[in-house]
C-alpha cells in the first residue's frame, strides 16, 4: 500500500519568501508522484509531476520538486513567494498500474504582505 | 483550454435520497475517476472507469455507490441512499491515457450536504 504524509497543514510565509512544502511517501514501488495546487472554488491543478529521469522536476509558476529515494521525500518549493501563490497544496503519489492517486492531506500555503 | 466540468457545485439532501452528481470529462479522455475529499481530511480515491467497466475501485466504493457513462459526454457518479457520512466534496477527473506518465485532469467538485 501507498501512503503521502504532508508536514505542516498550514504554512505561513512572507511575499518574496522561500517556500518549502514537505511531502514524504512510502512506497513498495517505484513511485511516480505529483504536486497538485487547488486554488478556492477550483478543481487540483496540477503543478509538477515525477515519473523516471531526471528527479529535479520543474513545473508551473516557478515551483520544483526535487525526488529523493534515499529520503523517500518529493518536497516542493519556490525561491520567492507571491501573493498568488496562496492556495492550498497536495502531493500524491501514483500505484504502480497508474490507475489511482494516493493524497497527501494537503498543506495550506499563505502568503503575507 | 479544455478542462472538466461539473454539476452541480453544491447539492444539499436528505438522508436516505439518492443523488447523481454529473461530470463531463474533457472530450478526447478515455479515463475516468470519482475522489471525494470529506472536510478537514485527506482526497481519497473512489473508482476508476474505462471503456464502460468499472477498472478499480476501493473500500469506500459500496453497493451504495455506482457509476455510468450514460452518453458520449457525461460521467455520473449515483449514490443510491445517502448516509451523513457521505458529506463531502467529490472531485471528477479524467485522463487520456492510463499509463504512469499520464496526468488526470480535475473538475472543481460538488460539494454534497446530508442532513
Amino acid at each position: 500500500a501507498q501512503s503521502v504524509t504532508q508536514l505542516g497543514s498550514h504554512v505561513s510565509v512572507s511575499e518574496g519568501a522561500l517556500v518549502l512544502l514537505r511531502c514524504n511517501y512510502s512506497s513498495s514501488v517505484p513511485p511516480y508522484l505529483f504536486w497538485y495546487v487547488q486554488y478556492p472554488n477550483q478543481g487540483l491543478q496540477l503543478l509538477l509531476k515525477y515519473t523516471t529521469g531526471a528527479t529535479l522536476v520543474k513545473g508551473i509558476n516557478g515551483f520544483e520538486a526535487e525526488f529523493k529515494k534515499s529520503e523517500t521525500s518529493f518536497h516542493l518549493t519556490k525561491p520567492s513567494a507571491h501573493m498568488s501563490d496562496a492556495a492550498e497544496y497536495f502531493c500524491a503519489v501514483s500505484d504502480n498500474a497508474g490507475n489511482m492517486l494516493t493524497f497527501g492531506g494537503g498543506t495550506r500555503l499563505m502568503v503575507k504582505p | 483550454e479544455p478542462e472538466v466540468t461539473q454539476t452541480p457545485s453544491h447539492q444539499v439532501t436528505q438522508m436516505g435520497q439518492e443523488v447523481i452528481l454529473r461530470c463531463v470529462p474533457i472530450s478526447n479522455h478515455l479515463y475516468f475517476y470519482w475522489y471525494r475529499q470529506i472536510l478537514g481530511q485527506k482526497v481519497e480515491f473512489l473508482v476508476s472507469f474505462y471503456n464502460n467497466e468499472i477498472s478499480e475501485k476501493s473500500e469506500i466504493f459500496d453497493d451504495q455507490f455506482s457509476v455510468e457513462r450514460p452518453d458520449g459526454s457525461n460521467f455520473t457518479l449515483k449514490i443510491r441512499s445517502t448516509k451523513l457520512e457521505d458529506s463531502a466534496m467529490y472531485f471528477c477527473a479524467s485522463s487520456a491515457d492510463r499509463g504512469l506518465t499520464d496526468t488526470q485532469y480535475f473538475g472543481p467538485g460538488t460539494r454534497l450536504t446530508v442532513l
